[in-house]
């Protein structure tokens, strides 16, 4: 059963434009969110996180939206760039007992930004 | 400040034979964690060390074991190989690992099993 779910496995966007990329979770266990971005060949790069006692983070051109109530988290990049073309994974944990020490991840989107 | 280096990048076994990865976390972090990564199942938690201890693990068999150094550097070992162990082992370094902390990753070995 997954726990954390990316419906979009690709997303096209101008370059310039907005993209958003969006998260569902499943398990009220989780109180800790990250963005992770990944290259081929390269391991997954930390982007940005939040945690549930907030709503919004931002650094940059990248802001990660929470909405507890729905189980659902979203990162927007603005304004898209060429380089940020990579597949983009969202993660989750919990901040107390065995289950803090362990990342669940989506199964990631595509991104393509177009020039 | 060097990041998380993992050797050998890429390694080929046969099944049955057994695999020994390594992890050296940035400098200063004394968590380790361990992630494989496959097509049809995604990025799959496996364990956790600290310490020298092993905090969490994932669901995975007992082919599958970690253990972590007094110097923080950790290594997998699987054992009995089969088909379905190729895949990316990623590792992963955080300060004292849990809480609010992210984990930064490295680039990984890639494991392929005839």
């Amino acid at each position: 059963d997954q726990q954390v779910k990316q419906n979009s496995p690709s997303l096209s966007v101008q370059e310039g434009r907005i993209s958003i990329l969006n998260c569902d979770y499943t398990n009220s266990m989780f109180d800790y969110f990250l963005w992770y971005k990944k290259y081929p060949a390269e391991g997954p790069t930390f982007l940005i996180s939040i945690s549930s006692i907030k709503d919004k983070n931002e650094d940059g051109r990248f802001t990660v939206f929470l909405n507890k109530s729905a189980k659902h988290l979203s990162l927007h990049i603005v304004p898209s760039q060429p380089g940020d073309s990579a597949v983009y994974f969202c993660a989750a944990s919990g901040t107390s007992g065995a289950g803090s020490y362990q990342l669940t991840f989506g199964k990631g989107t595509k991104l393509s930004v177009i020039p | 400040k060097a990041g998380v280096t993992q050797t050998p990048r890429y390694l080929i076994k046969t099944r049955g034979q057994q695999v020994t990865l390594s992890c050296s976390p940035i400098s200063g972090h004394r968590s380790v964690s361990w992630y494989q990564q496959t097509p049809g199942q995604g990025l799959q938690f496996l364990f956790e060390y600290f310490s020298e201890t092993q905090r969490n693990k994932g669901n995975f068999p007992g082919r599958f074991s970690g253990r972590q150094f007094s110097n923080s550097r950790s290594e997998m070992n699987v054992s009995t190989l089969e088909l379905g162990d190729s895949a990316l082992y990623l590792c992963a370094s955080s300060l004292i690992g849990g809480g609010n902390q992210p984990q930064h990753f490295g680039d990984g070995t890639r494991l392929s099993i005839l």
